[in-house]
């Protein structure tokens, strides 16, 4: 059963249209995060809640935002996507200072902007 | 200097040889490391996590870590077609894991 799902699997959205796209978690895990893929490319982390309190990486640009009214849901706005924004948005999940430090990854969402 | 750097490939072996993968990362306070299998399109697997210097087997999967040498490496043996994908190599800090860019590898029939 998945643990980590994500939706839309695909999105599909014009210059400038804002999108939103959704992560829910069975595992009751404490951190959740939002990382972006471009093509061949690795990873690269956005922003991740630990519990309530929402850390923004550095370098992530403002027209992306985030989310998470309760332990289950999370997610991520793009308020005006641009065509350097189309990529796989992937979603994790962890427990701080659990065991592993294994992340759980959800299936993706996959945006094209046009 | 990125984070965490691994050969850039592309690999490419023959069905039934080992694939050997590198990888090395610049904190020395990393505390977990994994190696995650991408297929085209899809989201990361995790395959192998280490934590301590040494070897670590599973399979047909060996992770090597040499914190000293801030060093971790990934050997795929008997090599099958199914392995061919995008090996990405991935180091925890506190509870945040930065990837390196992968290296793809194509198992040839």
């Amino acid at each position: 059963d998945a643990m980590v799902i994500q939706n839309p699997r695909y999105q599909v959205t014009q210059f400038g249209k804002p999108v939103t796209l959704s992560c829910s978690q069975t595992l009751n895990h404490n951190v959740m995060y939002w990382y972006q893929q471009k093509s061949s490319q690795a990873p690269k982390l956005l922003f991740h809640y630990y519990d309530k309190d929402f850390n923004n990486e550095a370098d992530t640009p403002d027209n992306f935002q985030s989310r998470r009214p309760n332990t289950s849901f999370c997610f991520l706005d793009i308020r005006s996507p641009g065509l350097g924004d189309a990529a796989m948005y992937l979603c994790a999940t962890s427990i701080a200072g659990g065991p592993t430090g294994e992340l759980f990854f959800g299936e993706g969402s996959r945006l094209t902007v046009l | 200097q990125k984070e965490v750097e691994q050969n850039s490939g592309p690999l490419s072996v023959p069905e039934g040889a080992i694939a050997s993968l590198n990888c090395t990362y610049s904190d020395r306070g990393s505390q977990s490391f994994f190696w995650y299998r991408q297929y085209s399109g899809k989201s990361p697997e995790l395959i192998m996590s280490i934590y301590s210097n040494g070897d670590k087997e599973d399979g047909r999967f060996t992770a090597q870590l040499n914190k000293a040498s801030q060093y971790v490496s990934l050997l795929i043996r008997d090599s099958q077609p199914s392995d061919s994908a995008t090996y990405l190599c991935a180091v925890l800090n506190d509870y945040k894991l930065s990837f390196g860019a992968g290296t793809t590898v194509t198992v040839r029939a």
